[in-house]
């Protein structure tokens, strides 16, 4: 079975530049979850789709963030525009139900400069 | 605030040791308790779940919840140095959809 895949790996930007990050889960998994870790720190929960409908957003800073899952499949994660304290790996997780998430993805490791 | 509190460690066991490693949650309506083992430079990877009072065993691994205490512990027995690596405690509310909280986590060094 495939895992989660994830990309871009590595991207460094200035603060007020804008992101994407593109995530796509294990087939079948009807959960996705996009968690920020800032170095030291445990992942923190920014958004959590079941299907393509979003379940918890409440950590999502929405004034600069959007994510989408488009068709319940693929999902992309913006920031824009992109401050210093950003600065994170960048992880996307699957589940096949609605229990924890149970594969991560390699993340996205973003550096505002 | 819910919070999960770890002991950031490094917590330095010698090989064939027990390693335990220890985690408390200030969320009284907690329901659900999860072990994350992550390697340098690594995502994260589930390892232990456990739901009920008392203990879960898994191979090497016991994880071990008091709920009127607040508190989760993982033990490793026969830990080996590819057991080195910062295990994080996460929580979680049964409501239908789990929203986990995570710990900071706790590195565990295993000496040959």
């Amino acid at each position: 079975e495939a895992g989660v895949a994830q990309s871009p790996r590595y991207k460094i930007i200035e603060k007020r530049q804008s992101v994407a990050f593109w995530c796509n889960p294990i087939s079948g998994h009807a959960t996705l979850y996009w968690y920020q870790q800032i170095l030291g720190q445990g992942p923190k929960l920014l958004i959590q789709f079941q299907n393509n409908g979003v379940v918890d957003d409440s950590q999502l800073p929405k004034d600069r963030f959007s994510a989408e899952r488009l068709k319940g499949v693929d999902s992309t994660l913006k920031i824009q525009p992109a401050k210093l304290e950003d600065s994170a790996v960048y992880l996307c997780a699957s589940s096949p139900s609605n229990g924890p998430p149970s594969s991560f993805g390699p993340g996205t490791r973003l550096t505002v400069t | 605030q819910k919070e999960v509190e770890q002991n950031s460690g490094p917590l330095s066991v010698p090989e064939g040791a027990i390693a335990s490693l220890n985690c408390t949650y200030s969320d009284r309506g907690s329901q659900s308790f999860f072990w994350y083992r992550q390697y340098s430079g690594k995502s994260p990877e589930l390892i232990m779940s456990i739901y009920s009072n008392g203990d879960k065993e898994d191979g090497r691994f016991t994880a071990q919840l008091n709920k009127a205490s607040q508190y989760v512990s993982l033990l490793i027995r026969d830990s080996q140095p590819s057991d080195s690596a910062t295990y994080l405690c996460a929580t979680g509310e049964n409501t239908g959809f789990q929203k986990l909280v995570f710990g900071t986590g706790t590195r565990l060094l295993v000496s040959p």
